[in-house]
């Protein structure tokens, strides 16, 4: 098993550009989210999604978009990159309990975006 | 609202020495609690969750964690500090009936003196 698996690893990326990001996990996980890693401030959700087909906001998801159209893919968009979004960015999967708690989350080893 | 915070930034441990991690919540319900680490360039790993039953709870990596309701706090610790522990540490709230949502502290990285 590959476990969860995070595409592109780097990424550079001008002001106003656009980029996806895709996860990937094996396990067959129902759960899957999207956090943001920046000094000093911890991991801070962006989206997560419940289950193939759904989707919902977390702390932090202006500016970003989400998409989970096949259940072992969550795809994260920038539409519009700025320079505040210069972050690493972190996904993971949970087998995702009926009442999702107290699940262990599954990370990816992340993608480091800059936006110039 | 839920929040998770570590006191510690950083914190640097000769090797064999015993640690300890602070970590406070503020949550009014039944909190579910994390501990995970992160190696340099890596992404997280769980080292031990508390949900219910006894406060003391082992981890891996010769790890546990104490959770004390009457002080909000779930400390990790550890009695004998190895190099290969050096790494951040993250402790985190597991937000009820909402799809698993974790909320992060801080974090906490710990340094290891040879």
């Amino acid at each position: 098993n590959a476990g969860v698996t995070q595409t592109p690893k780097f990424r550079v990326l001008k002001t106003g550009q656009s980029m996806t990001l895709l996860c990937a996990q094996d396990m067959n996980h129902e759960y899957m989210y999207w956090y943001r890693q920046d000094p000093g401030m911890g991991l801070r959700l962006i989206h997560y999604s419940v289950g193939e087909g759904t989707t919902a906001k977390g702390e932090v998801p202006d500016g970003y978009n989400v998409s989970r159209l096949k259940k072992q893919n969550f795809l994260l968009g920038l539409e519009s990159a700025a320079p505040s979004q210069t972050s690493v960015y972190f996904c993971a999967s949970s087998y995702g309990l009926r009442t999702g708690l107290g699940d262990t989350q599954y990370f990816g080893p992340g993608t480091r975006l800059t936006v110039l | 609202a839920q929040s998770v915070t570590q006191p510690d930034i950083h914190i640097t441990v000769s090797e064999g020495a015993s640690l300890e991690l602070r970590c406070n919540y503020s949550y009014g319900a039944t909190p579910y609690l994390f501990w995970y680490v992160q190696s340099p360039g890596q992404g997280l790993q769980l080292l031990l969750k508390y949900f219910s039953g006894d406060t003391l709870v082992q981890g891996i990596k010769g790890f546990e964690a104490e959770f004390k309701r009457s002080q909000s706090s779930f400390n990790l610790r550890k009695p004998s500090v190895h190099w290969s522990d050096a790494a951040e540490y993250f402790c985190a709230v597991e937000v009820n009936n909402q799809g698993g949502k974790l909320i992060f502290g801080q974090g906490t990285e710990l340094s290891v003196k040879p």
